[in-house]
């Protein structure tokens, strides 16, 4: 049971490159979250996904594009990476959308965008 | 507006010593609250959380919290710091998990 996972675990781009970053859960949840941590700022949600299919947008969404093919599976895709977008990107996932259900983290993506 | 304060971003103690972090929030009416610790490296790991009931919590690794009402406040407690517990200390609150907003953190240092 390895919880969530996150792939790479780091990554530079040049500005203007694309970049996928994959989030995979074993934990059979529907809902799946993809933040980005900036110094000074705590987490931020970029996107979120209610099951397969599904998404809908965070807090801080422009820039950014996601996919749920698959349950286990959340996608957070850049297609014209930015300086701004330099952060700690976390997936995490729970077994419900209420407060009360906790979010399991991984362990995070750092991106460099130069 | 909702937000969360962490008022500390640095606090450093001697090993051994008590701890108290600091969280204060504006919301309507009570959130689900929580502490959440992040090692250097991992994700966040969940210590903690309140929504109702007594307003004393117990989390895991020893800690606990006590969430006062009047002072919009739900501040995280050790008796006795390891310098396992070195690492950063986020406060989050909200209703649903796709609303919820953190702390900007705080980083504890544990000195030998």
């Amino acid at each position: 049971n390895a919880g969530v996972t996150q792939t790479p675990k780091f990554r530079v781009l040049k500005t203007g490159q694309s970049m996928t970053l994959l989030c995979a859960q074993d934990m059979n949840h529907e809902y799946m979250y993809w933040y980005r941590q900036d110094p000074g700022m705590g987490l931020r949600l970029i996107h979120y996904s209610v099951g397969e299919g599904t998404t809908a947008k965070g807090e801080v969404p422009d820039g950014y594009n996601v996919s749920r093919l698959k349950k286990q599976n959340f996608l957070l895709g850049l297609e014209s990476a930015a300086p701004s977008q330099t952060s700690v990107y976390f997936c995490a996932s729970s077994r419900d959308l209420t407060g009360g259900e906790t979010q399991y983290f991984g362990p995070g993506t750092r991106l460099l965008v130069l | 507006a909702q937000s969360v304060t962490q008022p500390d971003i640095h606090i450093t103690v001697s090993e051994g010593a008590s701890l108290e972090l600091r969280c204060n929030y504006s919301y309507g009416a009570t959130p689900y609250l929580f502490w959440y610790v992040q090692s250097p490296g991992q994700g966040l790991q969940l210590l903690l959380k309140y929504f109702s009931g007594d307003t004393l919590v117990q989390g895991i690794k020893g800690f606990e919290a006590e969430f006062k009402r009047s002072q919009s406040s739900f501040n995280l407690r050790k008796p006795s710091v390891h310098w396992s517990d070195a690492a950063e200390y986020f406060c989050a609150v909200g209703y649903n998990n796709n609303d919820m907003r953190f702390g900007a953190g705080t980083r504890l240092t544990v000195k030998p």
